[in-house]
């Protein structure tokens, strides 16, 4: 499978835990994003990279989260003391950035948390 | 900044009809691509069909076309013989320049009836 892979799928925490999603792009896609999304909404941009750099970090990514990808393929989502508001499918695209590119984005299934 | 907005929240079709959903945009790029994408309940984002700024000509995937209107930046989604597998949310996307971030609008939810 040379999709994007996403895990877990489904996390079930209770207020205050921190949690850790892992994302896997496509071999060969040098960007990855982050999305959040709630139920009935659009996908809501966090952060991505190209690479290792993280080039653009959203306003709505408070300082309980953080994302890395430090070797230029995988990439770890952490969110510290969780609260009921982060409930949510974070999801994962990754892309091909080059002159040419389209900017389509291929998604993984999505990581959904529940904050209890 | 670019925004993308789809007007219809909700739309229903029946099953073997033809469907159209809206989205409009605006953007000062010159050099952009606009996206359809397909979120089945429960189920990953696909991408559905794409758009090239440049192109006059209207993009079409088997059953799914598009009418890309560029001076009215308009860019709408027509489905033809409606499957029920077609029940989905849909989302327009912009994304302009060299490969930057999609601009995403709220999505419309369509139900195809049998």
């Amino acid at each position: 499978d040379t999709g994007v892979s996403q895990n877990p799928r489904h996390k079930i925490t209770k207020r205050g835990q921190n949690v850790t999603f892992r994302c896997d792009p496509i071999s060969e896609h040098n960007r990855l994003y982050w999305y959040r999304q709630t139920l009935g909404q659009g996908p809501e941009f966090l952060t991505y990279f190209q690479n290792e750099a993280q080039l653009e970090k959203s306003r709505l990514l408070s300082d309980r989260f953080s994302a890395e990808r430090p070797k230029g393929s995988f990439s770890t989502l952490e969110i510290q003391r969780t609260e009921q508001g982060d409930s949510a499918m974070y999801l994962c695209a990754s892309s091909l950035a080059s002159g040419t590119g389209t900017g389509e984005l291929f998604f993984g299934e999505g990581s959904r948390l529940t904050v209890l | 900044a670019q925004t993308v907005t789809q007007s219809q929240p909700e739309m229903s079709v029946q099953e073997a009809e033809t469907v159209t959903l809206s989205c409009t945009y605006d953007t000062s790029e010159s050099n952009y691509y606009l996206f359809w994408y397909k979120q089945p309940p429960s189920r990953q984002m696909i991408l559905v069909i794409r758009q090239e700024a440049y192109k006059q000509q209207n993009a079409t995937e088997n059953r799914f076309s598009v009418n890309f209107q560029k001076a009215a930046k308009s860019f709408s989604l027509k489905i033809s013989d409606s499957q029920l597998g077609d029940t989905a949310m849909y989302f327009c996307a912009s994304n302009a320049g060299n490969n930057r971030k999609l601009i995403w609008g709220l999505g419309t939810s369509l139900a195809v009836n049998p």
